[in-house]
């Protein structure tokens, strides 16, 4: 059973706009939450995070929001620009010290020009 | 700035072949990581190392496979006997704790395997 989901394989938006992606989760033990941008044949890139102690973290034009009581995560990127093209993960642990992450299985996003 | 590295970039071998792979991790990351990403999914975690210890495998990690940090720097990743199965990318993650005591992890351009 999945306990990272990412039911949006893909989203298209236009450049300037915002684009949002969306994460759920079924492990309440999970307490903390990154997001990753992976380009085609490169690992993924550590884009932004946030502890369960928080409900918003930002860094520039990415900002991550947190529920936890609806064991939803977004990741917002404003305004959205066309080398934001990628794919999209979202994963979480159990420790935010360090343990394995689980990733859901990714959105694709398309900014166009 | 050196990041993870991770060689090589892409191999191809047939099946029961054995195959090697190398990671050198971020210079003062004590942690190693290890994952296998196949098509339509996201990374799944194999195995970790805290310096030389291996500390966690994942279910996923069969008796024909191997990890190894001998001197808590590069890692490497044997896979004997390969099968189809095996066919996917496999990435590597280094890490250690900031300030606040709070761990990220970076990872590797991956290793591209094909099994034939």
């Amino acid at each position: 059973d999945q306990q990272v989901k990412q039911n949006s394989p893909s989203l298209s938006v236009q450049e300037g706009r915002i684009s949002i992606l969306n994460c759920d989760y079924t492990n309440s033990m999970f307490d903390y939450f990154l997001w990753y941008k992976k380009y085609p044949a490169e690992g993924p890139t550590f884009l932004i995070s946030i502890s369960s102690i928080k409900d918003k973290n930002e860094d520039g034009r990415f900002t991550v929001f947190l529920n936890k009581s609806a064991k939803h995560l977004s990741l917002h990127i404003v305004p959205s620009q066309p080398g934001d093209s990628a794919v999209y993960f979202c994963a979480a642990s159990d420790d935010q010290a360090g343990t394995a992450l689980i990733f859901g299985k990714g959105t694709t996003l398309s900014v166009s020009s | 700035d050196t990041g993870v590295s991770q060689d090589p970039r892409h191999k191809i071998t047939k099946r029961g072949q054995n195959v090697t792979f190398r990671c050198d991790p971020i210079s003062e990351h004590n942690r190693l990581y290890w994952y296998r990403q196949t098509l339509g999914q996201g990374p799944e975690f194999l195995t970790y190392f805290q310096n030389e210890a291996q500390l966690e495998k994942s279910r996923l990690l069969s008796d024909r496979f191997s990890a190894e940090r001998p001197k808590g720097s590069f890692s490497t990743l044997e896979i004997q006997r390969t099968e189809q199965g095996d066919s996917a990318m496999y990435l590597c993650a280094s890490s250690s704790l900031d300030s606040s005591m709070i761990e990220t992890q970076y990872f590797g351009p991956g290793t591209r395997l094909l099994v034939l």
